[in-house]
Order: structure tokens, then C-alpha cells, then sequence
């Protein structure tokens, strides 16, 4: 059973702040993990994704994310916001054995950016 | 131009009836899921077809029915409706027969709210 847990569930920062997201996993087996925005009323847009290699994967306007194995975890980072990235983000792991074709999402977190 | 559409965007409906949400997806892709978002739990996976084909299905209730009659369409039927299918469901689709690759591309979302 894949398990997605995002321990924050609201994250406030000022604009230009850095500021990480926390993902931790719990899986097996090989996997995929991927983070996604969500602003109010629209649907999720993907940010970036992981499978093997640099640990550091480089997403869509500066944000970032690095995987540990070590710690089941998978954090989403970005240096400097801007208020419009205020929004939601799931993470979300899906099996990279085959048949498996489905993404196990986190519950999300709210990121509110102060201008 | 949104390249997955999915209507109504916001339906109302009265227990014990029965809805459609319609899905066309303008991206080429072969995959296609809905996802459900409720205020009670996370982003869930409902189905994933491949080629109109049902490749997964993890939703209890036989109430649900996908619906596919081309590559690009998958819609969901929804019969003898209950005040807590209240959720918003999101239909998404992917390249290629794999959502292994952890990209998805979600649609707008259609609100529905059984009374």
C-alpha cells in the first residue's frame, strides 16, 4: 500500500521568502514521485517529477525538489516566491512496476504568499 | 485553450438521481482517469482506461460508471446519487498506456453537489 503524507497542512510565508513543502512516502517497491499545484478552482497542474538519478529534480518556475531515500521523503523547495504561487501542492507517488497506473496523492498544502 | 474539458463545471442534483460529467481531452493522449476531490479526503483515483479500455478501477460502488465511445472521451455516469458524492471529479489524462511516468494533465473539474 503506497501511503503519501504532507505533515503541513498550511504554510505562510512572505514574498521572496524560501520556502519547503514536506513530502514523505511510504512504499516498497520502485516508485514515481511528482509534486502538483492546485489554485482555487482549477485543476492540478503538474510541477515536476522523480524516478532515478540526480536526487534534484528542477520543476516549472524555480521550484525544486529533492528526494531521500534514506528518509522517504520528497520536499519541495523554491528560493524566492511570489505571491502568485499561492496555492495548493499535492504530492503524489505512484508504483513504476507494471499495471500500477494510478497516483496516490497527499492531502495537500496550502501555501499562502503575503505580498 | 484548455486542452481537457470537462463539463458542467458546477452541477446540482437532487438524492437519487442520475448525472453525467463529460470529459474530452485535446491532447493526443491514449490514458485518461477520473480523480475525485472531497472535503472529507484527499485527491482520490476512481479509473483509468487506456485505448477505451478499463485498465483500473478502485471505486466500491458499481454507481460509478466510465463511459468511453472515443480514444479522447471518457465520461462518468453517476446513478442513484447520494449527498456524500458531493466532491469535485477531475478527469486527467497521460501519453502513452502508463501513468507510470507520474505526468498527469487534469481538467478544470466538474463541482457537484447532491442536496
Amino acid at each position: 500500500t503506497q501511503t503519501v503524507s504532507q505533515s503541513d497542512a498550511h504554510v505562510t510565508v512572505f514574498e521572496g521568502d524560501s520556502v519547503e513543502l514536506r513530502c514523505n512516502y511510504s512504499y516498497g517497491g520502485s516508485i514515481y514521485l511528482s509534486w502538483y499545484i492546485q489554485h482555487h478552482g482549477h485543476g492540478l497542474q503538474f510541477l515536476l517529477k522523480y524516478y532515478s538519478g540526480n536526487p534534484v529534480v528542477q520543476g516549472v518556475n524555480g521550484f525544486e525538489a529533492e528526494f531521500s531515500k534514506s528518509d522517504s521523503s520528497f520536499h519541495l523547495r523554491k528560493a524566492s516566491v511570489h505571491w502568485s504561487d499561492s496555492a495548493v501542492y499535492f504530492c503524489a507517488v505512484s508504483s513504476a512496476t507494471g499495471g500500477n497506473n494510478k497516483l496516490t496523492f497527499g492531502q495537500g498544502t496550502v501555501l499562502s504568499v503575503i505580498p | 485553450d484548455p486542452k481537457i474539458i470537462q463539463k458542467p463545471k458546477y452541477l446540482v442534483a437532487v438524492t437519487g438521481s442520475e448525472k453525467i460529467l463529460i470529459c474530452e481531452q485535446y491532447l493526443g493522449h491514449n490514458a485518461m482517469y477520473w480523480y475525485r476531490q472531497s472535503a472529507k479526503k484527499p485527491l482520490e483515483f476512481m479509473f483509468s482506461y487506456s485505448y477505451q479500455k478499463l485498465m483500473d478501477n478502485q471505486t466500491a460502488s458499481s454507481r460509478f460508471q466510465p463511459q468511453s465511445s472515443k480514444k479522447n472521451h471518457l465520461d462518468l455516469q453517476i446513478t442513484a446519487l447520494k449527498p456524500d458524492d458531493s466532491a469535485t471529479y477531475f478527469c486527467a489524462s497521460s501519453q502513452g498506456t502508463n501513468a507510470n511516468t507520474g505526468q498527469l494533465y487534469f481538467g478544470e473539474g466538474s463541482k457537484l453537489t447532491v442536496l
